[in-house]
């Protein structure tokens, strides 16, 4: 009954392949985002949907594309794979209401070869 | 434009020690905040959040944190520092997202 999944937990792959990254929600939440967590611990968005709309795109390389088939799923993919792309991705979701906070998946450790 | 700003990369405590952990914010509208915890190799988790209903507000494992307007902070303190305190701590304001600070490593010493 977790309520923030995301799978897998660890991902090694190797330079220029393409990876997805899958998460799903069961808290009934209308908003998803996808954070990267760098080495020194620091938090970036990447990406916020809210009911299977984008609304928040920070600057990211265009090979990383989001995709919500639902409002209870966010899936990142990732083409042609860099070395400088190796982090933890987090998911998470929210409430639209302002005081409500988010809740975060496990994190997807990402390194490339 | 909001932001939060977090004093100290890292801080260190011994055991039983009183634990400060700092965070400024800058919020244009009455903030929403939140301080997380990451231990290793998880993800982060509410420690406890400001909605303005009480300005001294606890958290859970001990935890509490004081928004004080004038100075713009949300401080989070435990009066008495456990070795499974250990962690990554980190501030959050709430707009149309999430901003988190950049985060404060806390070392507790036997």
């Amino acid at each position: 009954d977790t309520a923030v999944s995301q799978t897998p937990k660890y991902l090694v792959t190797q330079m220029g392949n393409d990876k997805s990254i899958k998460c799903e929600q069961n808290l009934g939440h209308d908003t998803m985002y996808w954070y990267k967590q760098d080495s020194k611990k620091f938090l970036k968005i990447m990406f916020s949907y809210n009911n299977k709309e984008l609304i928040i795109n920070e600057t990211v390389p265009n090979r990383f594309s989001p995709k919500s088939p639902d409002k209870a799923h966010l899936n990142l993919h990732i083409n042609s794979l860099e070395l400088g792309d190796s982090a933890v991705y987090f998911c998470a979701s929210s409430q639209e209401t302002a005081n409500t906070e988010a809740f975060f998946g496990q994190g997807t450790r990402l390194t490339v070869v | 434009a909001q932001s939060v700003t977090q004093l100290g990369s890292h801080v260190s405590v011994s055991e039983g020690a009183l634990v400060l952990l700092r965070c400024n914010y800058s919020s244009s509208v009455p903030p929403y905040l939140f301080w997380y915890v990451q231990y290793p190799n998880q993800g982060l988790q509410l420690l406890l959040k400001y909605t303005s209903a009480a300005t001294l507000v606890k958290g859970i494992n001990g935890f509490e944190a004081e928004f004080k307007k004038s100075e713009t902070s949300f401080h989070l303190t435990k009066p008495s520092a456990h070795m499974s305190d250990a962690a990554e701590y980190f501030c959050a304001v709430k707009a149309n997202q999430f901003y988190f600070g950049t985060g404060t490593s806390l070392t507790v010493i036997p």
